[in-house]
């Protein structure tokens, strides 16, 4: 158990909707780090929060936004989806460097 | 740039070594990571290496990076059938300035008993 939890587990929903996953952090950790992996691109960066500002971004669609709060819980935010948007959405947290991952939400779109 | 880039499977016998490769191309890397996957789970952290390291052993696994090279391996010893898993090489970019990882595909590893 990597002290980071996920939610929900799994999510199915359909083309054009909007979902919210959440993650809470390791207690401590300030940065929390949002992967997505699918089959045809891998494990890609999306985005890091750095006690609620965030710090970088990587290959992010303009549809998917994220947010970390004061208690240093993060939200991401996936809209408008399409087929191509299902994937594992893993949420990791780190304080020194290295990156503790959550045991991601499965999106299913339909 | 940054790639990261492992071979896509690898089959052992049970006890017997496995030696997962990997190369990058960020020569200001910093910290280089393995990962394990397990069907269905999330990420594992196995062990990591600070780039100004040759070498680290942490029981049954040993990390030897070469950085002339950029070439990056994770033996594991004495190799059982729970080790069958991905296992994932990653890279924190020393020009990014964020600790994102960039991965490599996953090696997937079987192990015969």
């Amino acid at each position: 158990d990597s002290g980071v939890t996920q939610t929900p587990k799994h999510l199915i929903t359909a083309t054009g909707q909007r979902v919210t996953l959440r993650c809470s952090p390791r207690s401590g950790d300030l940065s929390v780090y949002w992967y997505q992996q699918s089959l045809d691109q891998g494990l890609q960066f999306l985005i890091q929060y750095y006690n609620g500002e965030e710090r970088a971004k990587g290959n992010i669609l303009e549809r998917f936004s994220a947010q970390q709060f004061p208690d240093l819980h993060s939200e991401l935010n996936l809209s408008s989806l399409e087929l191509g948007d299902s994937a594992l959405y893993f949420c990791a947290s780190s304080t020194t460097g290295e990156q503790y991952f959550g045991p991601g939400t499965r999106l299913t779109v339909t | 740039g940054e790639d990261v880039e492992q071979s896509l499977f690898l089959s052992v016998r049970e006890g017997d070594s496995s030696v997962i490769n990997c190369t990058y191309t960020d020569s200001s890397s910093t910290y280089l990571y393995w990962y394990k996957q397990e069907p269905g789970a999330g990420l594992q952290l196995l062990t990591y290496i600070f780039s100004n390291m040759d070498m680290k052993q942490d029981q049954r696994l040993t990390v030897l990076l070469n950085k002339k090279d950029k070439h990056l391996s994770l033996r594991i010893a004495d190799t059982q059938t729970g080790d069958s898993a991905i296992y994932f090489c990653a890279e924190t970019p020393g020009s990014s300035n964020t600790g994102k990882l960039i991965f490599g595909q996953g090696t997937t590893l079987q192990v015969k008993p």
